[in-house]
């Protein structure tokens, strides 16, 4: 099946810096790589997607990179603010076969 | 947007005891829905695909007979943790693909707590 590695678990940045998290994946069949927003005790929020057949996805302050060659993504945010300050997971997976796997997640922590 | 009811959210029971968990589509049909346990500052893992009318697919190493799925209708899973202990302990949470384009939506989450 799909692993899923995420670094670094815990990230601290002061507000206005960006923010960088890195995934891996191991199946190269994988085509969808979801990233979710978890705020302590509620459910996690999609924040931003990106599909196999482009490389690069930006909403506003957030971005995703996707490297199919090297099976990596990553998550870009910038212009930190402290309510970004929450749990981010990446995911991978088929879309097809609807299961996706979580990375270990990553606590940001935006510091005003 | 697509709404997935989860209930309850809080649940404590004693060991031994089964407890079960609901999680409906409000406003959309989902013939699959996801779910998941969460353990204290870890990630979301897998546990099973429901299926509705048919057969959950669980995930390996998931017991099947301790965690039993139903899937009886295009809004409603279920999921039964049986003969609970306290190693069950966790947050469940259930998601379910809401019909757009390669969207899903997160049940709100139970925290079983085994005593």
């Amino acid at each position: 099946g799909e692993n899923v590695e995420q670094h670094p678990s815990t990230l601290s940045v002061q507000e206005g810096d960006s923010a960088v998290i890195k995934c891996t994946y191991s199946d190269s069949a994988s085509n969808y790589f979801p990233w979710y927003k978890q705020e302590l005790g509620k459910r996690p929020q999609l924040i931003i997607d990106i599909r196999s057949n482009v490389g690069e996805k930006k909403d506003q302050r957030i971005a995703v990179t996707l490297n199919k060659t090297a099976k990596h993504f990553s998550l870009h945010i910038t212009e930190t603010q402290p309510e970004d300050s929450a749990v981010y997971f990446c995911a991978a997976g088929i879309y097809n076969f609807n299961k996706f796997y979580f990375g270990s997640g990553t606590k940001l922590n935006v510091k005003p | 947007g697509a709404v997935v009811s989860q209930h309850p959210s809080r649940v404590i029971c004693k060991s031994g005891t089964s407890v079960k968990i609901e999680c409906r589509s409000l406003d959309f049909q989902a013939t699959t829905m996801f779910w998941y346990r969460q353990f204290p500052k870890q990630s979301l893992m897998l546990m099973a695909t429901s299926n509705e009318g048919s057969k959950a697919t669980y995930e390996q190493g998931v017991e099947k007979d301790k965690f039993l799925i139903n899937h009886a209708s295009l809004t409603l899973s279920t999921l039964t943790v049986t003969s609970a202990h306290p190693e069950d302990s966790s947050f469940y949470i259930c998601s379910a693909p809401d019909g757009t384009n390669y969207g899903y939506t997160f049940g709100s989450g139970t925290r079983l707590t085994v005593v």
